[in-house]
């Protein structure tokens, strides 16, 4: 299995809710990140998990705040975001920290 | 100055044409590298990585150049399904400073 899945899709949130996003790869990897992407940008790196441990925060607002359930599952916890924030969010992972990342088709993220 | 720069596109080229691509980093500490190709509203899918010692896998030949600073990839007899933008990947460092920069993309048109 040479796939990392992310869910859901799409999502569409407003101000005040509060949602996850959830990627899960089954490759034995053990470093995982999340990208946030606008259109017509590159990649932004938010976060990297190496070994369920949080190695790299971007200075990331405390509105996005990840968690690593275990080394397969990544998630993305979401509160109070602001209509900015609407992006394209990507998970990735990595045998290791820094190796070839392989990415998921990423969750499209509308906050009204 | 950025500290990953690539050229700047877009590169809109025939169908059976050599195309080459260059993105150069300004850190000299940076350890590895690797060129993702990104299709419109899809995630970035790795290429290939590049080494020192250059690497080809069929049409495409990624080469590092630590003198200088960049590293390349060459598209020989390129073909429609090329056209997408080509994003290069630049770790700096496995320590507490370490980051992962992309940069910003060159897109690539294949014309008929």
């Amino acid at each position: 299995d040479t796939e990392v899945t992310q869910t859901p899709k799409h999502l569409v949130m407003g101000m005040t809710n509060k949602k996850s996003l959830k990627c899960e790869q089954h490759m034995g990897h053990r470093a995982m990140y999340w990208y946030k992407q606008k259109a017509k940008k590159p990649p932004e790196l938010m976060f990297v998990y190496s070994y369920e441990k949080l190695s790299i925060n971007e200075s990331v607002p405390s509105r996005f705040s990840p968690e690593c359930p275990n080394s397969s599952l990544l998630n993305l916890h979401l509160h109070a975001l602001q209509p900015e924030d609407s992006a394209l969010y990507l998970c990735a992972s990595s045998q290791e920290k820094y190796n070839e990342q392989f990415f998921g088709p990423g969750t499209r993220l509308t906050v009204l | 100055r950025k500290e990953v720069e690539q050229d700047p596109g877009p590169f809109n080229v025939p169908e059976g044409a050599t195309v080459a691509f260059n993105c150069t980093y300004s850190n000299s500490a940076s350890q590895s590298f690797f060129w993702y190709r990104q299709d419109c509203r899809k995630e970035p899918k790795l290429l290939m990585s590049v080494y020192s010692s250059g690497n080809e896998d069929g049409r495409f030949t990624a080469q590092l150049n630590r003198a200088s600073q960049y590293i390349s990839l060459l598209i020989r007899d390129s073909k429609l399904s090329d056209s997408a933008t080509y994003l290069c990947v630049v770790n700096r460092g496995y320590s507490s400073a370490s980051k992962i920069i992309f940069g910003s993309g060159t897109r690539l048109s294949i014309r008929p």
